[in-house]
């Protein structure tokens, strides 16, 4: 598997509290991806980065932020948590150019009360 | 926009049954595929990819995709599945080149009885 944790793994906060999640790699791939993964809704993207402090938003970004200030770390940031927000996120990276495959995280269920 | 259909939400099999899960996409252009599994309780797992070459890829426990360009499609397959198969599968779909952003089907999910 490749090293990717996430933490934390649980979380249970309420409405209106800012989350931070982090997402830690020791495989120094310069790609690391957000996704919330929601029944019926498969896997989506919320924040993408393709390097040191090189950001962008994905397809659902809304109420989200993120930031990476080493290559290891990939933070997402609720400002204010919503119970729409309730799901479980993954963490993915790649390697990038011809060898794209995302190797995905274990994942933080978070509820939002 | 591009996006990713998966046919059969759920499906329920008994063990030695054949499955076929059905993957279409709607992009013209140049992508690579991908077939995740998600256990119970677990991550996604890559089972296979297919990037270039041979339409038809195998990948890890058996299963196998093909991958029919006219059609736009990217179907699973295994000849005869396990009690262990029970899981979420996932069809992604992601554009040649830019920054790998992927695009998630729905998904399946596959039950099998003993």
């Amino acid at each position: 598997d490749a090293g990717i944790t996430q933490s934390p793994r649980h979380k249970v906060t309420e409405t209106g509290t800012p989350v931070t999640l982090r997402c830690h790699q020791t495989e120094n791939h310069r790609y690391m991806y957000w996704y919330r993964q929601d029944p019926g809704h498969g896997l989506r993207l919320i924040h993408y980065s393709y390097g040191v402090k090189d950001t962008d938003k994905g397809e659902v970004s809304d109420g989200y932020s993120v930031s990476r200030s080493k290559t290891e770390d990939f933070l997402l940031t609720l400002e204010s948590a919503t119970s729409s927000q309730t799901s479980v996120y993954f963490c993915a990276i790649s390697e990038g150019g011809r060898i794209n495959t995302q190797y995905f995280g274990p994942g933080t269920r978070l509820t939002v009360l | 926009a591009q996006s990713v259909s998966q046919h059969n939400h759920h499906v329920i099999l008994s063990e030695a049954a054949s499955l076929e899960l059905g993957c279409n996409y709607s992009y013209g252009g140049t992508v690579n595929l991908f077939w995740y599994v998600q256990y119970p309780g677990q991550h996604l797992q890559l089972l296979l990819k297919y990037f270039s070459g041979d339409p038809l890829v195998k990948g890890i426990k058996g299963f196998e995709a093909e991958f029919i360009k006219s059609k736009f499609s990217f179907n699973l397959r295994k000849p005869s599945v396990q009690w262990s198969d029970t899981a979420e599968y996932f069809c992604a779909v992601n554009l040649s080149g830019g920054y790998n952003k992927l695009i998630f089907g729905a998904g399946t999910r596959l039950a099998v009885h003993p």
